[in-house]
């Protein structure tokens, strides 16, 4: 199984909706980061979160320690946000820094 | 406009021959990541730099990959002899001095092994 579960693994949504992407993971973490990949390959970091709440434009991503989960929204949506959304988080205890990547989730917003 | 670059950004060789693959971070950071990404196993983290001493790198197969940084502007990873299985997308990504600041990531380095 998994460290890091993403949730859904696929989605489709028509532009103008909230989208809401879930990561789960098990392990102690110091910080989880959600990146983006686009369709031509390139990678793009989102936000790095350790507690609490961060917003970016249409963007807000979540984080709940306790319960071990994060998601990322997406208000408004456009087309241009189809892409993947990957989830990381590193790990707390030894072997300190290292990450663990979820699978994605694969977003397509259509017009 | 500061961004990670990568050299080259797609490579084909055969297998057994050597390949190194270059990263220049951004100005400034002190942490570069070199990740792998495959359909099969999507992103993993090979290895990690701080100060360009080697913090981390379980994450990658010790016989046949190396990775250094001979001076702050430059990070290669180097695979003697290559295989097919390594053919993959490798990334590389610096951060900022605080362990908060989020990664920039490299365009890539399409390998391919025959």
């Amino acid at each position: 199984k998994n460290e890091v579960e993403q949730s859904p693994q696929n989605l489709t949504a028509q532009e103008g909706e909230f989208i809401t992407i879930n990561c789960s993971y098990s392990v102690g973490i110091s910080a989880l980061h959600w990146l983006q990949q686009h369709p031509g390959g390139g990678i793009v970091s989102l936000f790095m979160l350790s507690s609490g709440k961060k917003k970016h434009g249409r963007l807000i991503a979540t984080i709940n320690i306790q319960e071990k989960h994060s998601s990322l929204h997406i208000t408004a949506s456009h087309p241009r946000d189809s892409a993947v959304y990957i989830c990381a988080v590193r790990y707390s205890r030894f072997p300190a820094g290292k990450s663990t990547f979820g699978d994605g989730t694969t977003l397509t917003v259509k017009p | 406009d500061a961004r990670v670059t990568q050299t080259p950004r797609h490579k084909v060789t055969e297998m057994g021959q050597e390949v190194t693959m270059r990263c220049q971070p951004i100005l400034g950071h002190n942490t570069v990541f070199w990740y792998r990404q495959t359909m099969m196993q999507g992103l993993e983290l090979l290895a990690y730099f701080r100060n360009r001493a080697p913090l981390d790198d379980s994450g990658m197969p010790k016989d046949r990959f190396s990775a250094e940084m001979p001076d702050a502007t430059l990070a290669t990873l180097k695979i003697q002899p290559s295989e097919p299985r390594d053919s993959a997308v490798y990334f590389c990504a610096s951060r900022g001095v605080s362990s908060y600041n989020e990664q920039f990531f490299g365009p890539g380095t399409r390998l391919t092994v025959l």
